[in-house]
């Protein structure tokens, strides 16, 4: 049973252009929400997160959007750079203190110049 | 800058070796993880700490164990490893404060176990 889905394995987006990026859940008990970036042969870098009492959240390009009525969350990023070509997570905390997260499988994001 | 760091960044193995994978954060978080991430299943939790000694099972627990006995390291232990633990072991520690919370992740160990 898959509790969070990133229905775009891949995603291609000319430079200058906005991306958005989504995640799907099925819990409607889930409190955090983040976004992460991952390059080849790196840890996960920690992006944005939001709390499901918020329905916004922006930091420089990167903006997260959370609908929880539709169980749906995305990230957006203004304007995409070349060097924003990774694989984007979305997870997701399945109690109040942000302890135990699960991970959506992750869409590719390429940039093109 | 929150720092996590991993013992080794690549770790060949035996079956049925005992394999210890040792994390170090130095941000005085309370939570530490353990995640492994496989090609098409994205990253998933074996196990987190909130405190000193105190640990709960992730989603994936079995075959593996971890102990917390400072508050800035969190090992995982395989106890007799196997080749399906070959694997990308992630280790993370995160903060929850005031309605925020951030999570960190180390580099990464590329275990592969013969």
């Amino acid at each position: 049973d898959q509790q969070v889905k990133q229905n775009s394995p891949s995603l291609s987006v000319q430079e200058g252009r906005i991306s958005i990026l989504n995640c799907d859940y099925t819990n409607s008990m889930f409190d955090y929400f983040l976004w992460y970036k991952k390059y080849p042969a790196e840890g996960p870098t920690f992006l944005i997160s939001i709390s499901s009492i918020k329905d916004k959240n922006e930091d420089g390009r990167f903006t997260v959007f959370l609908n929880k009525s539709a169980k749906h969350l995305s990230l957006h990023i203004v304007p995409s750079q070349p060097g924003d070509s990774a694989v984007y997570f979305c997870a997701l905390s399945r109690d109040n203190y942000g302890q135990n997260f699960v991970f959506g499988p992750g869409t590719r994001l390429s940039v093109l110049p | 800058d929150v720092k996590v760091t991993q013992s080794s960044r690549y770790l060949v193995k035996r079956t049925g070796e005992k394999v210890f994978l040792e994390c170090v954060q130095d941000m005085d978080h309370e939570n530490m993880f353990w995640y492994r991430q496989d090609p098409g299943l994205g990253l998933r939790l074996i196990y987190f700490s909130y405190d000193v000694k105190m640990k709960e099972k992730g989603d994936i627990p079995e075959g593996y164990s971890v102990s917390r006995e400072k508050k800035e390291r969190f090992s995982l232990i395989l106890e007799s490893a196997s080749t399906n633990q070959t694997s990308m072991y992630l280790c993370a520690s995160s903060l929850t404060s005031g309605g925020k919370v951030e999570q960190y992740f180390g580099p990464g160990t590329r275990l592969t176990v013969t």
